[in-house]
């Protein structure tokens, strides 16, 4: 299977603190996402890096991605209590348009 | 903004039921997607659509269906629901194929006793 997997499962960390969550793929990309689910709804999509992109930034948002090492990483800056929510990571796997979802990270800001 | 409904936000079921979830984009996109979410498998995916009348099985489409009709609609059958298919139901759509960013709906939570 080509999901994904994010790591940590869950983080917990002090307003103001910075979050960092990892995703791991399987297979080679076109691209990665990075989405944002609050408690029982949908996904909001966040940020997407190419393939040929090393990091992209987006406002409090910091993405990598090591190809190489078929990795990625979010860095969410100067959290808030409303970063709470869980994040995901989505691939498209070189197949077209079927995505892969990892499995998610759930972080809490506390204030 | 695009808006991407779904007809119920909680829905209960009845084993043996036939089960219809629908979905809705305004944005004439023409890609749809139907998920399934589950605690530590994240989203899976059960089929999805690049056009209408047109569906592609995704990974987990055994005890489903689709239907696509009309481009902005989505519908996910589940011929006769078992617990197993208790679940957080996902739809979601983008422009075309050259597209990535999916817009997701807010989900139906289904639970089937």
């Amino acid at each position: 299977s080509q999901q994904g997997e994010e790591d940590p499962q869950a983080l917990s960390i002090q307003e103001g603190e910075n979050a960092t969550m990892n995703c791991s793929y399987k297979t080679s990309i076109n691209n990665l996402q990075w989405y944002r689910q609050n408690s029982g709804r949908g996904l909001v999509h966040l940020i997407l890096i190419r393939s040929n992109e090393r990091e992209k930034h987006s406002g409090r948002l910091r993405v990598t991605l090591d190809t190489s090492k078929k990795s990625s990483s979010l860095l969410i800056t100067a959290s808030r209590a409303a970063d709470t929510a869980s994040y995901f990571c989505a691939t498209d796997a070189n197949t077209g348009n079927q995505f892969y979802f990892g499995t998610g990270t759930s972080l809490t800001v506390i204030p | 903004d695009v808006k991407v409904t779904q007809s119920s936000r909680y829905l209960v079921k009845r084993t043996g039921e036939k089960v219809f979830l629908e979905c809705v984009q305004d944005m004439d996109h023409e890609n749809m997607f139907w998920y399934r979410q589950d605690p530590g498998l994240g989203l899976r995916l059960i089929y999805f659509s690049y056009d209408v009348k047109m569906k592609e099985k995704g990974d987990i489409p055994e005890g489903y269906s689709v239907s696509r009709e009309k481009k902005e609609r989505f519908s996910l059958i589940l011929e006769s629901a078992s617990t197993n298919q208790t679940s957080m139901y996902l739809c979601a759509s983008i422009p075309g194929p050259s597209s990535y960013e999916q817009y997701f709906g807010p989900g139906t939570r289904l639970t089937v006793t």
